[in-house]
């Protein structure tokens, strides 16, 4: 089973208006984080935003907040107020694994390309 | 820049050629990790290092790659006798520890075999 699943592979959205990118994963630890990514076409990878798996609230980072539903298993990252700069491929990823205190390995879902139109 | 720094931005080798890629972390990072990303594709890890230690190299192909984080200067990707396969980004990124914080990446090495 894939980890990370990022079912939309393109989005379309209209500048000003809100997006939601899907993510779901899956995973049998208690303890994991979720991230964000945003890779702009010249190449870079940009964190955004971070979930820990115990807290109990929905992370956000300016206009990004992560709306996290734990019993779904789902992490979907929400843009507010699209702008043209946000045109980029979005990943999700996810650690997991290790024993308590021990390396959590990082795990990347495929993207979803966001396009923003003016 | 205290960003995680990767050089060469762009590589091109020919086949048979050995092509090395660098990275030194961010500031205050002792774990690097290095990822591969092909074309219309997600990144798959390669391997995660420590200073002078390789903690896991599950990612990495069995011949030909290497990986190092010597005590002094940056983390060394090294891959020999390269094959038109090895062309893609290859991303390293680097964690203030290992299990909580955020990997910040660097801006990728573009490998391209000719």
């Amino acid at each position: 089973a894939q980890k990370i699943t990022q079912t939309q592979p393109g989005m379309f959205v209209q500048e000003k208006e809100a997006v939601t990118l899907d993510c779901t994963y899956d995973t049998s630890d208690q303890s994991y984080g979720l991230f964000w990514y945003k890779q702009p076409s010249s190449g870079e990878m940009i964190f955004l935003i971070y979930q820990g798996s115990y807290d109990e609230q929905n992370a956000t980072e300016g206009r990004y907040s992560l709306n996290f539903q734990k019993a779904r298993k789902s992490a979907n990252l929400v843009i507010s107020a699209s702008q043209l700069g946000d045109s980029a491929m979005y990943f999700c990823a996810m650690r997991e694994g290790g024993t308590s205190g021990g390396y959590q390995k990082v795990t990347f879902g495929i993207g979803t390309k966001l396009q923003v139109i003016p | 820049n205290a960003g995680v720094m990767q050089n060469p931005r762009h590589l091109v080798r020919r086949r048979g050629q050995e092509a090395r890629l660098r990275c030194s972390p961010m500031k205050g990072h002792s774990h690097v990790y290095w990822y591969r990303q092909l074309p219309e594709e997600g990144l798959k890890f390669m391997v995660y290092l420590q200073k002078e230690n390789i903690i896991d190299e599950s990612g990495m192909p069995k011949e030909r790659f290497s990986a190092e984080f010597p005590k002094e200067g940056p983390s060394i990707l090294r891959i020999q006798q390269v094959v038109r396969g090895d062309s893609a980004a290859y991303f390293c990124a680097s964690s203030m520890d290992n299990r909580y914080q955020p990997q910040h990446f660097g801006d990728g090495t573009r490998l391209s075999i000719l």
